[in-house]
Order: C-alpha cells, then sequence, then structure tokens
C-alpha cells in the first residue's frame, strides 16, 4: 500500500519560471489537499480538490497559484512566475472517500521548492 | 473561523521522563476533530492520534495520549517514557464541519529529547 507520494522531493526555479508540483493521492482516496509551510510556521491549507473539482481554494493565493486533479493521474499545483517568497515546503494530503472529521489525513514526505 | 495555539515553540526533556505539549482551540462549531502530528527532522508528517469532539474518553495510541478538556478547549498531547526519536517538531491540528474542510494547524512546538 503506496502511501500519498509527492515529486520532486526538491524544486530549484529562478524567479519568473513556472514550479509545477506532483501529487500521488492514496489508492481509493478521492480528496486531495495542498498545505504550504513557511520556515518556522506550521502548515497553512491552500486548496482542497476532488476528481475534476475544486471545492475549496480559500487559502490559495489568488495570483499565479493553480491546482487541479484530473480524472486519470495526479494532482498538480502549479505556481506560475515564482518569486522568492514562494519558497517553502509544499504538503499534499489525502483522505478516502467516506468523509468523517475524524478521518486523518494522510501526508506525502513534501516537495521543498527554492527560489534563486 | 477556527484557530490554534500552541505557547510553547521549544522544550527541553529528559530521555525517560513524560511530556505534554500544550494546544488550544477556538472554533464555533460543535462537531470537530483534533490531531496531532509529528514532523522529524527529515520533514514528513506522520499521524500520531485523533480526538473527537464527542468523544467522551480521551484518546491513547500507544505511548501517546490526548488530555481532552473540552470546556476549556484544550487538546494537550502527553507522551510518556520520552525516547531520543520522539525528538521532532508537534503539530496540533483541528477539522470541522463535517469533516471536509482542510485542517487548521498550530505554530508547532520543537520537542528536543536529552539523554
Amino acid at each position: 500500500n503506496a502511501g500519498v507520494m509527492q515529486n520532486p522531493r526538491h524544486l530549484v526555479r529562478r524567479r519568473g519560471q513556472e514550479a509545477r508540483l506532483r501529487c500521488s493521492p492514496v489508492k481509493g482516496h478521492s480528496h486531495v489537499y495542498w498545505y504550504r509551510q513557511l520556515p518556522e510556521e506550521g502548515l497553512k491549507f491552500m486548496v482542497y480538490l476532488q476528481k475534476e473539482n475544486i471545492i475549496d481554494e480559500s487559502g490559495m493565493p489568488k495570483e499565479r497559484f493553480s491546482a487541479e486533479f484530473p480524472k486519470e493521474g495526479p494532482s498538480i499545483l502549479r505556481i506560475q512566475q515564482v518569486v522568492r517568497g514562494d519558497s517553502a515546503a509544499y504538503f499534499c494530503a489525502s483522505s478516502p472517500l467516506a468523509q468523517n472529521s475524524n478521518q486523518p489525513q494522510h501526508f506525502g514526505d513534501g516537495t521543498r521548492l527554492s527560489i534563486l | 473561523a477556527q484557530k490554534i495555539t500552541q505557547t510553547q515553540p521549544g522544550m527541553f526533556v529528559q530521555e525517560k521522563e513524560a511530556v505534554t505539549l500544550d494546544c488550544t482551540y477556538d472554533t464555533s462549531d460543535q462537531s470537530y476533530g483534533l490531531f496531532w502530528y509529528k514532523q522529524p527532522s527529515s520533514g514528513e508528517m506522520i499521524f500520531l492520534i485523533y480526538q473527537g469532539s464527542y468523544d467522551e474518553q480521551n484518546a491513547t495510541e500507544g505511548r501517546y495520549s490526548l488530555n481532552f478538556q473540552k470546556a476549556r478547549k484544550s487538546a494537550n498531547l502527553v507522551i510518556s517514557a520520552s525516547q531520543l526519536g520522539d525528538s521532532a517538531m508537534y503539530f496540533c491540528a483541528m477539522r470541522s464541519r463535517g469533516g471536509a474542510d482542510g485542517l487548521t494547524f498550530g505554530k508547532g512546538t520543537h520537542l528536543i529529547i536529552q539523554p
């Protein structure tokens, strides 16, 4: 049973480039969540997706950031025209279809994004 | 709006002692869940324990237990017989509104176990 798989583990981009972060949820999980962790901080919720639907993007910056979870393939968090302030660890989590508040979210190992 | 407060930025504890990590929360929801996660220096997030707002008993998982005081809105994590491998960041988190939302995290406590 594979857990949540995120890649790449580390990503370096120059200012102005695009960053694409991928997340494959636990097999059978249809809920995907993206979080951002700045240095010395807790995780901050960004977006919640189900297959082909964005359910809640209230934590997502309005510009340059987008997320998708297509019918086939991994969930993608895309950051366009990256800036130094985008440097952070980005975590993906998944949970199963039957959604109760007691279901823990299973986290991937994160992608560490560094902007030069 | 939900909020999680962890007032201890860092703690040093002697090996084999018990340790309590504080967590208080704020929510207007009646139904919610509280979670603790461990983040070692390698960076992954490891789920430790869960407590539901309607659970009458405090949750326990091995050496981890949750001291849940609903009236005080606190959900402290207790680690018994601490080990060197317990050194990590510990995050308290909350989820409410039927469980479909993302988690709200505290800022974490950096626990260091000393030999």
